[in-house]
């Protein structure tokens, strides 16, 4: 089955520099990882995915990036802003995609000081 | 509304009571998923639906814990003989029942067990 690890646990940042958050994870088959963003009192609300046929994806002030050979794949945040501030989950396919079944990391505690 | 709806958003009950929690997927997405997250920890998964086949139940803690889906639309999960380490944000999610498809999440109902 697949196994999930994100780092790091907790990041904070400058307002206006950049935030990395990187996952690995242990399936070869996966190839589906979405990234999540979790406001206090809300749900994940889903940011960004990306699918194992290419190696980045952007959208506006978010990025993420996949590299299949050494199994790991980034979220980049450009010029961070204080409604960042959020827990961020990166995800993978259990069982390498054979379910809908999501194996999520432990999360990422932004903190964007302004 | 458009997105996953949870009801109740909070509930406090005694230890020893049943409580039931009640999901309402986004229309036309088969797969439904539960998941319960403790406080300050990530998305610990406990039972995936997908259209008429059976219920992936592999992360149900223990027999207390049951879940149905009725009508392959709203969904209740029910704790029986509450405990206190129950107590937990439990989140539904819904999507479309094709590989690697995005996850929507509600906002969770937040369940005290005194």
């Amino acid at each position: 089955g697949e196994n999930v690890e994100q780092h790091p646990s907790t990041l904070s940042v400058q307002e206006g520099d950049s935030a990395v958050i990187k996952c690995t994870y242990s399936d070869s088959a996966s190839n589906y990882f979405p990234w999540y963003k979790q406001e206090l009192g809300k749900g994940p609300q889903l940011i960004i995915d990306i699918r194992s046929n290419v190696g980045e994806k952007k959208d506006q002030r978010i990025a993420v990036t996949l590299n299949k050979t050494a199994k790991h794949f980034s979220l980049h945040i450009t010029e961070t802003q204080p409604e960042d501030s959020a827990v961020y989950f990166c995800a993978a396919p259990a069982w390498g995609g054979a379910t809908n079944k999501l194996i999520f990391g432990t999360g990422t505690l932004l903190a964007v000081q302004p | 509304g458009a997105g996953v709806s949870q009801s109740p958003s909070n509930k406090v009950t005694e230890k020893g009571k049943d409580v039931e929690l009640r999901c309402d997927p986004i229309s036309g997405h088969t797969a439904l998923y539960w998941y319960r997250q403790s406080l300050g920890q990530g998305l610990e998964f406990l039972i995936y639906f997908q259209g008429n086949s059976a219920p992936d139940k592999s992360g149900l803690p223990s027999d207390r814990f049951s879940a149905e889906r009725t009508g392959g639309s709203v969904s209740t999960l029910t704790i029986q003989r509450t405990q206190q380490e129950d107590s937990a944000v439990y989140l539904c999610a819904s999507s479309l029942a094709l590989a690697n498809q995005p996850q929507h999440f509600g906002d969770g109902t937040r369940l005290s067990i005194l």
